[in-house]
């Protein structure tokens, strides 16, 4: 099984670019979730969505969007790329309350 | 409102020595928690969870967490370190199910493991 897939896994943008991150899921999974990782930080929620077709803010949403296309796929969008926005983005699933899968993660650098 | 604080944020033991890592949580209601693995460069694993039946929780690769309401911690320990062990340990309180699940992460132990 795949399970939490991300895309890309490495990105450097330049400061004001846009981007989308990828992430799909084929556990069936309702609930779909966006961090960001920063060091001494753990994790923190960028968005999240608990069924197909609804989303909310997590703790960080500022700067981002997110699109929850269907129920395998959920993307974040940055429109206009910062330095500050330099992270490791990881995207999970779960079903209930159940714990969540996470991806691999996507490493993006800003300059 | 739910939180979770790692009481230390990097613990260094000898191969074979035993490991604990420690975890306090706060939380208006009978939590759930969690302990994450994270391997350098790698995406997080589910190492065990505590979800209000036994205090004692078992996980994968000999880890294992007591949970204690009266002092509100959830350690992490395994009799005997493995060199494979080193890596960043996260402790995780759940949000609500109708909150979407959402989860609170400690501020991350990272593990070194010495030969």
């Amino acid at each position: 099984n795949a399970g939490v897939t991300q895309t890309p896994k490495f990105q450097v943008l330049k400061t004001g670019q846009s981007m989308t991150l990828q992430c799909a899921q084929d556990m069936n999974h309702n609930s779909m979730y966006w961090y960001r990782q920063d060091p001494g930080m753990g994790l923190r929620l960028i968005y999240y969505s608990a069924s197909e077709g609804t989303t909310d803010k997590g703790e960080v949403p500022n700067g981002y969007n997110v699109s929850r296309l269907n129920k395998r796929e959920f993307s974040l969008r940055l429109e206009s790329a910062a330095p500050s926005q330099t992270s490791v983005y990881f995207c999970a699933s779960s079903y209930g309350g159940q714990p969540q899968h996470f991806g691999d993660g996507t490493r993006l650098s800003i300059l | 409102a739910q939180s979770v604080t790692q009481l230390d944020s990097h613990v260094s033991v000898s191969e074979g020595t035993p490991v604990l890592l420690r975890c306090n949580y706060s939380s208006s209601y009978s939590p759930s928690l969690f302990w994450y693995v994270q391997h350098p460069n790698k995406g997080l694993q589910l190492l065990l969870k505590y979800t209000s039946a036994a205090t004692l929780v078992k996980g994968i690769n000999g880890f294992e967490a007591e949970f204690k309401k009266s002092e509100t911690s959830f350690h992490l320990t395994k009799p005997s370190a493995h060199m494979s062990d080193a890596a960043e340990y996260f402790c995780v309180v759940s949000g609500m199910v109708n909150q979407g699940g959402k989860l609170i992460f400690g501020q991350g132990t990272e593990l070194s493991v010495k030969p």
